[in-house]
């Protein structure tokens, strides 16, 4: 059964802080997403990745960083977490290059930032 | 102006009730279309994917795309309580995943 795994449901952080989301994937998965989805705003992809070791930009990646040292990890990374960057962050991966694979997302991580 | 326009609702119908959830699109370069569904406290999961125009049926569900009007929209026959969550449309220009979300329709379906 296909499986993305997020390490929190939910968050509670203080401005300031360095925040690690993690995401695994348990489905061999070429790539992977972090998205945020905000009300009225819908779904935005923040970074995505191909491979190993390789990250790109998506829409909104400013104060966002990413790492991708195994294949079935994605970790998301909020420097110095600010206000507005409390969301619900979703991750997702896809087999591989072609649109036909579909997206198969996690469970999301709902933070809150104080 | 946004790429993609959805209706947030919400919407709600009768069990039984043929729903219609849609999008309005700007870019014309969009070729791959779908639908997601995503419950209460869950991701969302892909109910739907079509390519360039035309329609597609699965079960309850169509989908349509009308690339001349830039419309596309997601009909559920014989509505469930269970259909109750939010639909997510979704589009893109490229192969490669890269996919631009309406913000989503919460539908409610009453027993």
């Amino acid at each position: 059964d296909v499986k993305v795994t997020q390490s929190s449901r939910y968050l509670v952080k203080r401005t300031g802080e360095k925040v690690f989301l993690e995401c695994v994937q348990d489905m061999d998965h070429e790539n992977m997403f972090w998205y945020r989805q905000d009300p009225g705003l819908g779904l935005r992809l923040i970074y995505f990745s191909y491979d190993v070791k390789m990250k790109e930009k998506g829409d909104i990646p400013e104060g966002y960083s990413v790492s991708r040292e195994k294949k079935e990890r994605f970790s998301l990374i909020l420097e110095s977490a600010s206000t507005n960057q409390t969301s619900m962050y979703l991750c997702a991966s896809s087999p591989g290059h072609t649109l036909q694979e579909t997206q198969y997302f996690g469970p999301g991580t709902r933070l809150l930032v104080l | 102006q946004k790429e993609v326009e959805q209706d947030p609702g919400p919407l709600s119908v009768p069990e039984g009730a043929i729903v219609s959830l849609n999008c309005t699109y700007s870019n014309s370069a969009f070729q791959y279309f779908m639908w997601y569904r995503q419950y209460s406290r869950k991701g969302p999961e892909l109910l739907m994917y079509t390519y360039s125009s035309g329609n597609k049926e699965d079960g309850r569900f169509t989908a349509q795309v009308d690339k001349s009007s830039k419309y596309i929209s997601l009909f559920i026959r014989d509505s469930q309580p269970s259909d109750s969550a939010t639909y997510l449309c979704a589009m893109s220009s490229t192969g490669f995943q890269k996919l631009v979300f309406g913000t989503g329709t919460r539908l409610l379906v009453s027993p």
